[in-house]
């Protein structure tokens, strides 16, 4: 079983659909990121929790540190939401280390 | 502000060589941690610099090592190439700490042939 727990996988929906993406994770954290990564390869930082809930946007993040899950939401999809979304955890002293979830395939259909 | 710039962007080596891929962090960034992604096994820890010190090592073979420099730049080196080293390499910087936001660079596609 991998540290880090993504689901689902992939995920197909309608422009203008609300979308959710959860994680789940085994290992104690000081940190759980939300990345997004587009086709070609770049990798973008959306959010770094660790408590509570955050905004940008159209996109939330929470996250429930005693039950070890976050979820990634986005209001009013778009097709250029489509993208691979990644949850990556930090472990408590493992400074630089993150721990990578499987990633989602999220496409957006207009 | 100049994000984490990655060079080569694209690399094609033979099988028994070796490479050497760069990592320039954001200004002020002490430290960069680099990752190799793979359809296989998707995104994995290589290790972690912090103040030209390895902080941190993932479980990867002895061919993969790294440095860093005293203005943060890194550089990753893998030798004796084997064709499952062919991934997108990725570094990231970030303030020194257990709670801060890391930035990605846009990464190295190396093609082993």
């Amino acid at each position: 079983k991998n540290e880090v727990e993504q689901s689902p996988q992939n995920l197909t929906a309608q422009e203008g659909e609300f979308i959710t993406i959860n994680c789940s994770y085994s290992v104690g954290i000081s940190a759980l990121h939300w990345l997004q990564q587009h086709p070609g390869g770049g990798i973008v930082s959306l959010f770094m929790l660790s408590s509570g809930k955050k905004k940008h946007g159209r996109l939330i993040a929470t996250i429930n540190i005693q039950e070890k899950h976050s979820s990634l939401h986005i209001t009013a999809s778009h097709p250029r939401d489509s993208a691979v979304y990644i949850c990556a955890a930090r472990g408590g002293t493992s400074y630089g280390k993150l721990t990578f979830g499987q990633g989602t395939i999220l496409t957006v259909h207009p | 502000k100049a994000g984490v710039t990655q060079t080569p962007r694209y690399l094609i080596k033979t099988r028994g060589q070796q490479v050497t891929l760069s990592c320039s962090p954001i200004s002020g960034h002490r430290s960069v941690s680099w990752y190799q992604q793979t359809p296989g096994q998707g995104l994995q820890f290589l290790f972690e610099y912090f103040s030209e010190t390895q902080r941190n090592k993932g479980n990867f073979p002895g061919r993969f090592s790294g440095r860093q420099f005293s203005n943060s730049r890194s550089e990753m080196n893998v030798s004796t190439l084997e064709l499952g080293d062919s991934a997108l390499y990725l570094c990231a910087s970030s303030f020194p700490g257990s709670n801060t936001e890391a930035f990605f660079g846009q990464g190295t596609r190396l093609t082993v042939v």
